[in-house]
């Protein structure tokens, strides 16, 4: 298994509360990736990062911001949390980009706002 | 723009029984196309993959082909057990660092 763990795995915050969630890898791997996960939904991205400090958003990243400062750590920042943002929060990671390159997850962190 | 529709479940079958769970596919260009796995608790992890048409994937007597004609990735098991209960999720790579998810079909198998 990828060695990928995010912190904290379950939250509860109350609406307006700063929230941030934690992936670090131990892979080297150059990218990363925040998802969420909602019912009727799947998967989707949130942010990306293709190397420390460097970073783009994805589909759904309003209310959110990301941090890379080493390799190993990418960060998840929800500013000002919203009951919207009650979600299964998933990080991945992936060597490279294209076909040869799948992504692996980490076991999520399940966030709850109040 | 892309997209991925598969069937909706949950599926619950019986041990050994034969499974198909369907996918379907919009994209421009030539995709690669993906099963990932999630079992409970737990990340996704990549069940399978197709990287051009008629390609087909396999991995722990699970199969899906490549069906440019009918854009369609469908998930098949001659004979599933227990342990495969999990939510399948199917995908699709366009390109750069967008990989586009299904909503996902939870599988029930019983003894």
């Amino acid at each position: 298994d990828a060695g990928i763990t995010q912190s904290p795995r379950h939250k509860v915050t109350e609406t307006g509360t700063p929230v941030t969630l934690r992936c670090h890898q131990t892979e080297n791997h150059r990218y990363m990736y925040w998802y969420r996960q909602d019912p009727g939904h799947g998967l989707r991205l949130i942010h990306y990062s293709y190397g420390v400090k460097d970073t783009d958003k994805g589909e759904v990243s309003d209310g959110y911001s990301v941090s890379r400062s080493k390799t190993e750590d990418f960060l998840l920042t929800l500013e000002s949390a919203t009951s919207s943002q009650t979600s299964v929060y998933f990080c991945a990671i992936s060597e490279g980009t294209g076909n040869n390159s799948p992504l692996h997850f980490g076991n999520g962190t399940r966030l709850t706002v109040t | 723009g892309d997209s991925v529709t598969q069937m909706e479940g949950p599926v619950t079958l019986s041990e050994e029984a034969f499974l198909t769970i369907n996918c379907t596919y919009t994209a421009t260009g030539y995709p690669s196309l993906f099963w990932y796995v999630q079992y409970p608790g737990e990340g996704l992890q990549l069940l399978l993959k197709a990287t051009k048409a008629d390609d087909k994937g396999s991995n722990k007597g699970f199969e899906a082909t490549y069906r440019k004609e009918t854009t369609s990735f469908h998930l098949e098991k001659g004979s599933v057990q227990v342990s495969d209960s999990a939510v399948y999720f199917c995908a699709l790579y366009t390109g750069g660092f967008k990989t586009i998810f299904g909503a996902g079909t939870r599988l029930f198998v019983k003894a």
